[in-house]
C-alpha cells in the first residue's frame, strides 16, 4: 500500500505569514492527490484536488502544488479562519485511498 | 440543497454488530462513489470503504476486511455499512462522503459516533 506522510505534524505561525505543509507519497500517484481542511469540532471539507484545483468556494490564498511524490500545500497569508487541521489524500486507482497523519496550524 | 445523514452509530461491545446508514438527498445518488472514513477520538482520518454507482465494486482498508461490509440501496438513496466483530480500535466518528472520480471527496456528513465499549 502507498504511505503518505505529511510534515510537519503541527505549526503556529503569525497572521499573515505564508505557511507550507508537505506530503510525500511512497510510490507515484501522479496527481491524483487531495487537501482538506477540518476545523476544530467540524467535519472536513475539500480544500483543493487534482493536486492544485481549487474546489469552488476556497480563498486564492489556499494554494497546492506538486506532482508524482512530493506535494505542498500553501497558504499564502495566513488568517485566524485558517486555524484547523489539513490532511492530504491520495485517490489514484488502487485503494486505499489513504491520508496522510494531518497537519495541525495554529496562531502564534 | 444536497444533504448527507449518518445514523445507527452508538454504544456496542468487543465482538457485537453495529449497521450505519447515510441517507442522502440533494444530488442524483446514483451517479457517485460514495465512501466511508472515520476519525477516532483526537486522531486523523482513515478512510475505510468505497463503493461504485451501482455497488459492484467495494474496496476496504486491511483492518476491516472481512468485517465490515459496505452497500448501497439506491432506490432508497441510502449507503450502509455493515460493521461485525467490531473491536475497541474501531471506535471513532464514523462519516459518509460523496466521492468524485479522480477528485476527491467533495461532501461529507456530519457523522454518527461508534464506542465499542464493555
Amino acid at each position: 500500500d502507498i504511505q503518505m506522510t505529511q510534515s510537519p505534524s503541527s505549526l503556529s505561525a503569525s497572521v499573515g505569514d505564508r505557511v507550507t505543509i508537505t506530503c510525500r507519497a511512497s510510490q507515484d500517484i501522479s496527481n491524483y492527490l487531495a487537501w482538506y481542511q477540518q476545523k476544530p469540532g467540524k467535519v472536513p471539507s475539500l480544500l483543493i484536488y487534482a493536486a492544485s484545483t481549487l474546489q469552488p468556494g476556497v480563498p486564492s490564498r489556499f494554494r497546492g502544488g506538486g506532482s508524482g511524490t512530493d506535494f505542498t500545500l500553501t497558504i499564502s497569508s495566513l488568517q485566524p479562519e485558517d486555524v484547523a487541521t489539513y490532511y492530504c489524500q491520495k485517490y489514484n486507482s488502487a485503494p486505499p485511498l489513504t491520508f496522510g497523519g494531518g497537519t495541525k496550524v495554529e496562531i502564534k | 440543497e444536497m444533504q448527507l445523514v449518518e445514523s445507527g452509530g452508538g454504544l456496542v461491545q468487543p465482538g457485537g454488530s453495529l449497521r450505519l446508514s447515510c441517507a442522502a438527498s440533494g444530488f442524483t445518488f446514483n451517479g457517485y462513489w460514495m465512501t466511508w472514513v472515520r476519525q477516532a477520538p483526537g486522531k486523523g482520518l482513515e478512510w475505510v470503504a468505497n463503493i461504485n454507482q451501482v455497488g459492484s465494486e467495494k474496496n476496504y482498508v486491511d483492518s476491516v476486511k472481512s468485517r465490515f461490509t459496505i452497500s448501497r440501496d439506491n432506490a432508497k438513496n441510502l449507503l450502509y455499512l455493515q460493521m461485525n466483530t467490531v473491536r475497541v480500535e474501531d471506535t471513532a466518528i464514523y462519516y459518509c462522503a460523496r466521492e468524485r472520480v479522480m477528485a476527491g471527496s467533495d461532501y461529507w456528513g456530519q457523522g454518527t459516533l461508534v464506542t465499542v465499549s464493555s
